[in-house]
């Protein structure tokens, strides 16, 4: 049972470069999210999904941007990176939202430095 | 605006001692759901329990147990004879559970639980 798996788990960047954080779940959930952790914050929702083709802006949406093309798959990009995006990268995933949302599962976590 | 405050953001205890992380939340919904998630040194977060607003009966599992008070707007977590196992960070999350929301979960800062042998 794999659950929700984020790609890469590690990765350091330099200010204005670009990457990708894939995130794959096998649950069949039709709802996803972007979260990030900083010291002393919790989590922050970054952008979310509520089914396949569809995204939304959470909390802190600024400088990030993503894509829901596959029900399993919620990828989110930073375009130029910033030493302010260093953070742990969460992504979860839920059947239910709104009425009835339900437990959140999470991926491990991917650790972003911007150097 | 939804709001979870968590006022402690670190305890120390020593083996065997109990311990009551609070959570305090403000939302306007009447319905709404309540949860507590731990965090462990890995770092991987784990589902502990979810609270309908409905639903304030207290629930115990096993060394775990949660009090509800909406009175009071709190959703505290109390663990009994803790154990080094439970040394984490624990979020305290609200969602609003209303037709047509998204029902996104909104963390509250965490609490840092250090327990010593």
């Amino acid at each position: 049972n794999a659950g929700v798996t984020q790609t890469p788990k590690f990765r350091v960047l330099k200010t204005g470069q670009s990457m990708t954080l894939l995130c794959a779940q096998d649950m069949n959930h039709e709802y996803m999210y972007w979260y990030r952790q900083d010291p002393g914050m919790g989590l922050r929702l970054i952008h979310y999904s509520v089914g396949e083709g569809t995204t939304a802006k959470g909390e802190v949406p600024d400088g990030y941007n993503v894509s829901r093309l596959k029900k399993q798959n919620f990828l989110l990009g930073l375009e130029s990176a910033a030493p302010s995006q260093t953070s742990v990268y969460f992504c979860a995933s839920t059947q239910g939202g709104g009425w009835n949302t339900g437990e959140l599962f999470f991926g491990e976590g991917s650790r972003l430095t911007v150097l | 605006a939804q709001k979870v405050t968590q006022a402690q953001t670190e305890i120390s205890v020593v083996e065997k001692e109990d311990v009551t992380l609070d959570c305090v939340y403000e939302t306007r919904d009447t319905t709404y759901y309540l949860f507590w998630y731990k965090q462990p040194p890995s770092g991987e977060l784990v589902f502990l329990i979810r609270r309908n607003s409905f639903d304030e009966q207290n629930e115990i599992s096993g060394r775990y147990s949660w009090n509800f008070q909406k009175s009071t707007s709190s959703f505290n977590f109390t663990i009994t004879a803790s154990q080094v196992v439970d040394s984490a960070v624990y979020f305290c999350a609200l969602s609003e559970a209303i037709k047509g929301s998204q029902g996104n979960l909104i963390f509250g800062k965490g609490t840092k639980l250090s327990v010593k042998p």
